[in-house]
């Protein structure tokens, strides 16, 4: 069963203006979050995280919000450019274990 | 620093052969973990190692799958016989603890004919 769900498979945006992408987890003993994004042929990488005690982190363009009573994470990109244009991955962990939970993803398009 | 080190990059092969993917993690990373990236699925966990103890391999598809880590630097991800329904991404990722995140290799596609 899926502990971490991207609901969105696909986003297209303008550039400049704003890119939410939403993330939902079941699993309450999750307490740290992260996203990583993923260009074709390539591993994907870190971009931002943010631990449960916080309900907000940012990163230049970059910002993550957390509702835990939600269940709810999304990421704020603002202003998309093109070269966002990519898969975005929500994930989860808890220190109860070393594992990643992952989403299946949701592919930004960022128009010119 | 070098990254996770996964290869080969692309192995196309027919079904029925043995096919063994590799990873090195990043050193001094105690924890590695094999992922497959499917578009139904997104990143699936297989199997994850810490200090080279399989810790959990729930995720591990069926027993044509197997996974050894002999010692820090070095894992493999053996599928045998392989089907064609195992064509996609294979990811290596390694971690120093879950609040540092995971470290993905390039990845490694496989195709299965």
């Amino acid at each position: 069963d899926q502990q971490v769900k991207q609901n969105s498979p696909s986003l297209s945006v303008q550039e400049g203006r704003i890119s939410i992408l939403n993330c939902d987890y079941t699993n309450s003993m999750f307490d740290y979050f992260l996203w990583y994004k993923k260009y074709p042929a390539e591993g994907p990488t870190f971009l931002i995280s943010i631990s449960s005690i916080k309900d907000k982190n940012e990163d230049g363009r970059f910002t993550v919000f957390l509702n835990k009573s939600a269940k709810h994470l999304s990421l704020h990109i603002v202003p998309s450019q093109p070269g966002d244009s990519a898969v975005y991955f929500c994930a989860a962990s808890s220190n109860t274990g070393n594992q990643f939970y992952f989403g299946t993803g949701t592919s930004l398009t960022v128009i010119p | 620093d070098a990254g996770v080190i996964q290869s080969p990059r692309h192995e196309v092969t027919e079904m029925g052969q043995e096919v063994t993917l590799r990873c090195k993690p990043i050193s001094g990373h105690n924890s590695l973990f094999w992922y497959r990236q499917t578009m139904m699925r997104g990143l699936e966990l297989l199997i994850y190692f810490n200090n080279n103890v399989p810790i959990d391999d729930s995720g591990m598809p069926e027993d044509r799958f197997s996974a050894k880590m002999p010692n820090a630097s070095f894992s493999t991800l053996k599928i045998q016989p392989s089907e064609p329904r195992d064509s996609a991404v294979y990811f290596c990722a390694s971690s120093l603890s879950h609040r540092v995140g995971l470290f993905f290799g390039e990845g490694s596609r496989l195709t299965v004919l």
